[in-house]
């Protein structure tokens, strides 16, 4: 077992361009979770799908951000109009069917906006 | 806040020595989860506690919650250089509200 796979782990953009972040949940798992680290906000939910349909994106910015989960063995984070206050780890997690409440994180993403 | 530390905490100990982590929540929760964050990586579960439960414990880890006070704790005991990371309670059932984290250096 893999664990969940973030790529890249690390990201370098340019204010105003477009990022991408991957992430493969383990495999089986019915659930897909994002959340972003920062030292002054701490880990933030953005947002969360179930069986590939998205749930709950309360906690993702409005503008600018969008998650996708195309099929059941990966999911992506688009940041559009990158921004350095973009700049994070995007952490991933995903939970199992039968133990919906336990989520596993994968190693993140650290984003840098230049 | 979700939680009533708002700040990351920082704790220093020496290696053998038992310590106490502790988080209060403010809304109502049925599960309190505590992971380890090692530098680099993404957190991991190490235990956790559900609101029927007062104590649980795996191997050196021991988990408390007092839904009266709305608060967990989390003790190493003898702890060890490895033990260093950062510790975050965590609540919710899907949608995590996580601790501001306690920084944990253990020292040989």
């Amino acid at each position: 077992n893999a664990g969940v796979i973030q790529t890249p782990r690390h990201k370098v953009t340019g204010k105003g361009q477009e990022a991408t972040l991957w992430c493969e949940p383990i495999s089986g798992h019915s659930a897909v979770f994002w959340y972003r680290q920062t030292i002054v906000q701490g880990l933030e939910f953005l947002t969360y799908f179930r069986n590939q349909a998205p749930i709950d994106d309360s906690g993702m910015p409005k503008e600018r951000f969008s998650a996708q989960m195309p099929n059941q063995s990966h999911s992506t984070l688009k940041i559009q109009s990158t921004q350095p206050q973009d700049s994070a780890v995007y952490l991933c997690a995903s939970s199992p069917q039968e133990n919906q409440d336990t989520q596993y994180f994968g190693p993140g993403t650290r984003l840098l906006v230049l | 806040s979700q939680w009533g530390e708002e700040n990351l905490q920082a704790l220093s100990i020496q290696e053998g020595e038992d310590v106490t982590m502790n988080c209060s929540y403010k809304t109502y929760t049925t599960v309190v989860h505590w992971y380890r964050q090692d530098s680099g990586r993404g957190p991991a579960l190490i235990i956790l506690i559900r609101s029927n439960e007062r104590e649980k414990r795996s191997g050196r880890l021991r988990a408390t919650l007092d839904t009266s006070s709305q608060s967990s704790s989390l003790s190493i005991t003898a702890a060890q250089c490895e033990d260093t990371a950062v510790y975050f309670c965590a609540t919710g059932n899907y949608k995590y509200v996580f601790g501001a984290g306690t920084r944990l250096k253990v020292i040989a």
